[in-house]
């Protein structure tokens, strides 16, 4: 059985930093890129970032390129985001979810973990 | 960045009842490859996003056969062909030919 599992989250001021995990398991991580999509309160799902099998290539969405960091480690089948100079409107919830290679699609999503960004 | 427009925002639907949901993008989504990279996705209250539908018309493992996909380029349909109370939640499309990925505003399906 496919599992994703998040941590790291919580609370941070404006301008902290933080980093987010995700734990694999039931699969074959190293053989799929991963990707982070968040979920701002009450609004839809925007995507974040992703990066390839082995780490070589990422992708990241306007609004945190500089700021957020993708990074996996595949012998700890664990992904990572490095969230830094966080703002207000980080606030979200943080899924990490599994790419799917055949049409890249998102095929099976963690439970999402709480960024909330406030003084 | 390709922009997916979803309409409509939300349906109220009689249980037994059909349903359908419309996505337009900015761009075409098929890739040199001859796939077009279109998928939908169900969030139900209180849970993280399942998928549904990948390249336009395939159902995901588990999916029930009343949901299908249809569409071509730049529009596409989900279609629901007797919604039952579990399908509730917001659904969302989503491409994936190339990055950013983005996704519909998301369509709020709810039961009369």
């Amino acid at each position: 059985e496919v599992q994703l599992v998040e941590s790291g989250g919580g609370l941070v001021q404006p301008g902290g930093s933080l980093r987010l995990s995700c734990a694999a398991s039931g699969f074959s991580f190293s053989s799929h890129w991963m990707s982070w999509v968040r979920q701002a309160p009450g609004k839809g799902l925007e995507w974040v970032t992703n990066i390839k099998e082995d780490g070589s290539e990422t992708h990241y969405v306007d609004s945190v390129k500089g700021r957020f960091t993708i990074s996996r480690d595949n012998a700890k089948k664990s992904l990572y985001l490095q969230l830094n100079s966080l703002r207000a409107e980080d606030t979200a919830v943080y899924y990490c979810a599994r790419v799917d290679s055949p049409g890249a699609v998102l095929d099976y999503w963690g439970q999402g973990i709480l960024v909330t960004v406030s003084s | 960045d390709i922009v997916m427009t979803q309409t409509p925002l939300s349906l109220s639907v009689t249980p037994g009842q059909p349903a359908s949901i419309s996505c337009k993008s900015s761009h075409s989504l098929l890739q040199s490859d001859g796939k077009t990279y279109l998928s939908w996705y169900l969030q139900k209250p209180g849970q993280s996003p399942l998928l549904l539908i990948y390249a336009v018309s395939n159902r995901f493992s588990g999916v029930p056969d009343r949901f299908s996909g249809s569409g071509s380029g730049t529009d596409f349909t989900l279609k629901i062909s007797r919604v039952e109370a579990e399908d509730v939640g917001v659904y969302y499309c989503m491409q994936s030919v190339e990055p950013p990925l983005t996704f519909g505003g998301g369509t709020k399906v709810e039961i009369k």
